[in-house]
């Protein structure tokens, strides 16, 4: 069974990096990932695609600051300059014949 | 620019229907797959439905198939969902996402605003 494992909790302090993991189940390392971000009170928005070699595709707008990466069955978001703004939860979303879509439990940022 | 609009959220009974609407614009709609998406209050995301770009399949996950059903028309670039036998649990908010891609196996790429749906007598 193809699942989705998100830290429920972060936190950095404004300025500084954090690195969000998704990580894929047992039998599923070679599969993407999306990330997509969910400000307070707002509806998701996509940020980025991760491949299993760690290249990533980014949505329209998405800072610089963002970037994804991959290990193994990890897949990373890391977001670099902490502002207020990227406060909010971060979901991994991935897919497959058959499965269509998976989310992550979702990892609820805080920005100190 | 993408612009994905939800409606037809409200108040309803259990036992009772609604339908959504997802309104598309800024895109060729025809061409890429679409899903709902739900969040209940204080709760994750979990997948509703899918539909391919034109029609042709569709699914659903074991809590909601045989009561929701989603549809399309490429005429007016609109997606729907048509909820029945509505229950408590089905309290949430209902987002449309589009799909980077013809079917429903890819990355979404694009959301709407969602539209709240409250089961309750």
């Amino acid at each position: 069974q193809l699942v989705l494992t998100q830290s429920p909790s972060a936190s950095a302090s404004l300025g500084a990096s954090v690195k969000l993991t998704c990580t894929l189940s047992s039998g599923h390392s070679t599969y993407a990932i999306a990330w997509h971000q969910q400000q307070p009170e707002k509806g998701p928005r996509y940020l980025m695609k991760v491949t299993s070699d760690g290249s990533h595709n980014k949505g329209d707008g998405i800072p610089d600051r963002f970037s994804g990466s991959s290990s193994g069955a990890e897949r990373y978001l890391t977001i670099s300059s902490l502002q207020s703004e990227d406060e909010a939860d971060y979901y991994c979303q991935t897919w497959g014949t058959g499965i269509h879509v998976v989310f992550g439990g979702g990892t609820k940022l805080t920005v100190l | 620019q993408v612009q994905l609009v939800e409606s037809g959220g409200g108040v309803v009974q259990p036992g009772r229907s609604l339908r959504l609407s997802c309104a598309a614009s800024g895109f060729t709609f025809s061409s890429h797959g679409m899903h709902w998406v739900r969040q209940a209050p204080g709760k994750g995301l979990e997948w509703v439905a899918v539909i391919w770009y034109d029609g042709s399949n569709k699914y659903y996950p074991e809590s909601v198939k045989g009561r929701f059903t989603i549809s399309r028309d490429n005429s007016k670039n609109t997606l729907y969902l048509q909820m029945n036998s509505l229950r408590a649990e089905d309290t949430a908010v209902y987002y449309c996402a589009r799909v980077d891609g013809y079917s429903g196996y890819d990355y979404l790429d694009y959301w709407g605003q969602g539209t709240l749906v409250t089961v309750s007598s």
